[in-house]
């Protein structure tokens, strides 16, 4: 399986920060990666596919970049709503799909 | 709009069956553009796959469940369905079903989630 390790695994900020979320994988997946927000008590949501690509309805302060095996979730300023954790997950192979472990994003 | 809900059992003892539903409304299972997953999070920790079924009714399963695992599908009723056999404590969970991209692999959307506490 592809291991996906995120760091940091929690990350205190502020409103109006501008906060990095790293993404690596074990081997090379390309861009065949996702990005989703959960918030306590919530499923996933969808936020980024294709590494890059923001799903509809996003608010463009969500970006993401990376290829191969480094990958990153930006969010450019900081919202009261964005505080959550995060998670990436490659689907590069055909299954089985796996997550990272999550970064938690509090508030400072 | 596409909306997946769970629903089954919230408690099954140990070495018993734990099987869920699926059932999707705002769009056909029997579409030939997605696959139909099941994804799992056990209580304060990260998110597992368990597997997934296209509407031809092929599977593919995480390894590390294979040998307990069925997925199954039902067009006529729009739904999906789970089973997980033999289950033990660390089976306590939060099951979520997600729609995923054929031609992806990304998940969206996702059920609400269902929480099932494997005990006796």
């Amino acid at each position: 399986d592809i291991q996906m390790t995120q760091s940091p695994s929690a990350l205190s900020a502020s409103v109006g920060d501008k906060i990095t979320i790293t993404c690596r994988a074990s081997q090379s997946i390309k861009t065949w990666l996702a990005w989703y927000q959960q918030k306590p008590g919530k499923a996933p949501k969808l936020l980024i596919y294709k590494a890059s690509s923001l799903e509809g309805g996003v608010p463009s302060r969500f970006s993401g970049s990376g290829s191969g095996t480094e990958f990153s979730l930006t969010i450019s300023s900081l919202q009261p709503d964005d505080f959550a954790t995060y998670y990436c997950q490659q689907y590069n192979t055909d299954a089985p799909y796996t997550f990272g472990q999550g970064t938690k994003l509090e508030i400072k | 709009q596409v909306q997946l809900q769970e629903s089954g059992p919230g408690l099954v003892k140990p070495s018993q069956t734990l099987s869920l539903t699926c059932t999707v409304s705002g769009d056909s299972i029997s579409s030939t553009t997605y696959y139909w997953n099941w994804i799992r999070q056990p209580a304060g920790k990260g998110l597992e796959w368990i597997g997934r079924i296209y509407t031809s009714g092929d599977t593919k399963y995480n390894p590390s469940l294979q040998s307990r695992l069925t997925i199954s599908v039902d067009t006529s009723k729009n739904q999906f369905s789970l089973e997980l056999t033999s289950v033990t404590a660390a089976d306590t969970a939060v099951y979520y079903c997600a729609r995923g991209k054929k031609f992806g692999g990304w998940f969206d959307p996702w059920g609400q989630g269902t929480l099932v506490t494997v005990s006796s």
